[in-house]
């Protein structure tokens, strides 16, 4: 079984800052990585994946993660954050398996506070 | 772009009655999805659908729920009798095809158990 740990379940950050959210997993076969954001009352919108090569990835709206393999980490990054970048960020992984169907297992989120 | 779609939005149903949750898809989808959200909690997998059959279900994905895909476009999740704990958003996700393709979700549904 997979699992994802995001340890901080609040980051507050002032806007134009910098800001790492963090996130590991644990799985015993290899996993796709992804980083989806909520903003209030909407549903889950991708961010950006991870599924082989360069472990170094870019998403929308700026944000970029790195992939580390001997940390079994997937930490979110963006250089500087904007009042609309407030919403929840859910860190997940699926399995790569022959079956394609596999569903997410997903963090508990990590609710990005910017502030004025 | 093209969007998954729920409805309704919100829906409140007594406790001991059945419910059906909406979803369409992004038309040529392969793969279609259920999570569920308990406010405060993490999403949750609940199952995954190819081929008009349920590929893999977790632990929380009991007799009482089930899944189908009626026609073309149409895919439902029906939780028979429903309890207090059931109250949560249930989100639909597709994804065209096999491998590390990113499941598109739905804005969801909020279930409100009475």
């Amino acid at each position: 079984a997979q699992s994802v740990t995001q340890l901080d379940s609040q980051v507050p950050v002032f806007e134009e800052a910098p800001v790492e959210l963090r996130c590991n997993y644990s799985s015993s076969v290899s996993v796709y990585l992804f980083w989806y954001v909520q903003y209030p009352n909407q549903g889950l919108q991708l961010l950006l994946k991870y599924l082989s090569g360069s472990t170094l990835v870019k998403g929308i709206n700026g944000f970029e993660a790195e992939f580390n393999k001997s940390q079994t980490s997937f930490h979110l990054r963006k250089p500087s954050v904007h009042i609309s970048d407030t919403a929840e960020y859910f860190c997940a992984v699926s399995v790569i398996s022959g079956g394609g169907a596999d569903g997410l297992t997903f963090g508990k989120g990590t609710h990005l506070i910017i502030q004025p | 772009e093209p969007e998954v779609t729920q409805t309704p939005s919100h829906q409140v149903t007594q406790m001991g009655q059945e419910v059906i949750l909406r979803c369409v898809p992004i038309s040529n989808h392969l793969y279609f999805y259920w999570y569920r959200q308990i406010l405060g909690q993490k999403v949750e997998f609940l199952v995954s659908f190819y081929n008009n059959e349920i590929s893999e279900k977790s632990e929380i994905f009991d007799d009482q729920f089930s899944v189908e895909r009626p026609d073309g476009s149409n895919f439902t999740l029906k939780i028979r009798s429903t309890k207090l704990e059931d109250s949560a958003m249930y989100f639909c996700a597709s994804k065209p095809n096999r491998g590390g393709q990113p499941q598109h979700f739905g804005d969801g549904t909020r279930l409100s158990i009475l």
